[in-house]
């Protein structure tokens, strides 16, 4: 199995909603990310975990929470967002976050988010 | 930290022709330069990538080549088909960083 799964694909919430994204990968890949993409733009790192421990946070607001249950799982709690929020939230996986051969990223398809 | 450059933000190509686009980075200590695809509604896909011990890799239409002392490397697509229109985002990775940093993407339009 080579793939990271996401899901939803697709979410629309309010800004008093609670809501969570949900990441999957059977990989054996020991870091995981979150990542921000808006549109005609690049990718924005939000989170990093390694090992099950988050290893770096680019400053994203605390609307933003991110949980890692276990090596094969990472989910994204959202709550109170902002329309400017709205976005494509990729997760993607590797072997690791620092070694030689190890940081070859696998990106999910992604959850398309949608704050009204 | 790392900063990468691409070049163009738009390129459009017959089928059949060739075409390259250009990464610039800072970082003298990044070691590790992939490159990614991303269609519609899809999540970037590694389609080629490089060491900064290797100046040049090969696979299939695809080759990337990478001058260090330039700071600078390209992806090369020959033989192009419309199903290669796509963005493509160039990225540096940085060990001291540990983490990628992406260029601003390059739509490619491939045009039957």
């Amino acid at each position: 199995d080579t793939e990271v799964t996401q899901t939803p694909k697709h979410l629309v919430m309010g800004m008093t909603n609670k809501k969570s994204l949900k990441c999957e990968q059977h990989m054996g890949h020991r870091a995981m990310y979150w990542y921000k993409q808006k549109a005609k733009k690049p990718p924005e790192l939000m989170f990093v975990y390694s090992y099950e421990k988050l290893s770096i946070n680019e400053s994203v607001p605390s609307r933003f929470s991110p949980e890692c249950p276990n090596s094969s799982l990472l989910n994204l709690h959202l709550h109170a967002l902002q329309p400017e929020d709205s976005a494509l939230y990729l997760c993607a996986s590797s072997q690791a976050i620092q070694a030689p051969g190890a940081n070859v990223l696998t990106f999910g398809a992604g959850s398309r988010l949608t704050v009204l | 930290g790392e900063n990468v450059e691409q070049h163009p933000s738009t390129l459009s190509v017959q089928e059949g022709d060739s075409a390259v686009i250009k990464c610039t980075y800072s970082d003298s200590a990044s070691n590790y330069f992939p490159w990614y695809k991303q269609e519609l509604g899809k999540g970037p896909q590694l389609i080629i990538d490089i060491r900064s011990n290797v100046g040049e890799k090969k696979d299939q239409r695809i080759a990337v080549t990478l001058n260090k002392t330039a700071k600078h490397f390209s992806l090369h697509i020959t033989e192009t088909q419309p199903e290669d229109s796509a963005v493509y985002f160039c990225a540096g990775f940085s060990g001291s960083a540990r983490q990628l940093t992406f260029g601003s993407g390059t739509q490619l339009t491939v045009l039957p």
